[in-house]
């Protein structure tokens, strides 16, 4: 079965602008989690939604945001951008059914602000 | 708050030693520990899970309460098994909170 898939894979912003990653859930997950990977703070969490409904949120601030959507498509959001939002953002899928469920990861969107 | 870390960033070891990760948590609740492991070129990937009691690829991991530790182990090191491991907690829905990661690099 097809993977997470993540688009755009690279983007180059400039300070202030905003962006938009899409993420597309393996078919039959329910539940889309975001993460932003840095070298300094490394994998950081940022949201997680389920059937349209986000049921937890990271330590991010409010320039941060996402929706999913009826087929479970996720999107995140980051506005007025700043050079460290520079990052790695990693979506993953799930059943969404439990905490110890594995999580499948895409290959990630590649974010460089200028 | 939770934590995990990973004292090691960096682990040598050649073919056929012993390896050993080691990965200790802070969480006031009932932990459930994971590892994931990130081969070159390929996607973060599940290696293992406390709550399986499973060895994957020969690796296995106990969970030690009174140590809060979660190390993993595996005898014989192979060369495929170079890549980055990260130690990760879960304590919600789709939520991890992951150590900073160890590099194993297996010599021939």
């Amino acid at each position: 079965k097809a993977g997470v898939t993540q688009t755009p894979r690279y983007l180059i912003k400039t300070r202030g602008q905003q962006v938009t990653l899409s993420c597309s859930p393996i078919s039959g997950h329910r539940s889309v989690s975001w993460y932003q990977q840095t070298p300094g703070q490394g994998l950081q969490f940022l949201f997680e939604y389920f059937s349209e409904t986000q049921r937890n949120k990271g330590n991010f601030p409010g320039r941060f945001s996402g929706r999913q959507f009826s087929n479970s498509r996720s999107e995140m959001n980051v506005s007025t951008l700043e050079l460290g939002d520079s990052a790695l953002y990693l979506c993953a899928s799930s059943l969404g059914a439990d905490i110890t469920g594995e999580l499948f990861f895409g290959e990630g969107s590649r974010l460089t602000v200028l | 708050a939770q934590r995990v870390t990973q004292p090691e960033k960096l682990l040598s070891v050649f073919k056929g030693a012993p390896v050993e990760l080691k990965c200790n948590y802070s969480y006031s609740g009932s932990p459930e520990l994971f590892w994931y492991v990130q081969y070159s070129r390929q996607r973060l990937q599940l290696l293992l899970r406390h709550i399986s009691r499973e060895s994957i690829k020969g690796f296995t991991a106990d969970l030690n309460k009174g140590e809060t530790s979660f190390h993993l182990k595996k005898p014989f090191a192979q060369e495929e098994d170079s890549a980055m491991y990260y130690c990760a907690l879960s304590t919600s829905y789709g939520k991890l909170t992951f150590g900073q990661g160890t590099i194993l690099t297996v010599h021939p």
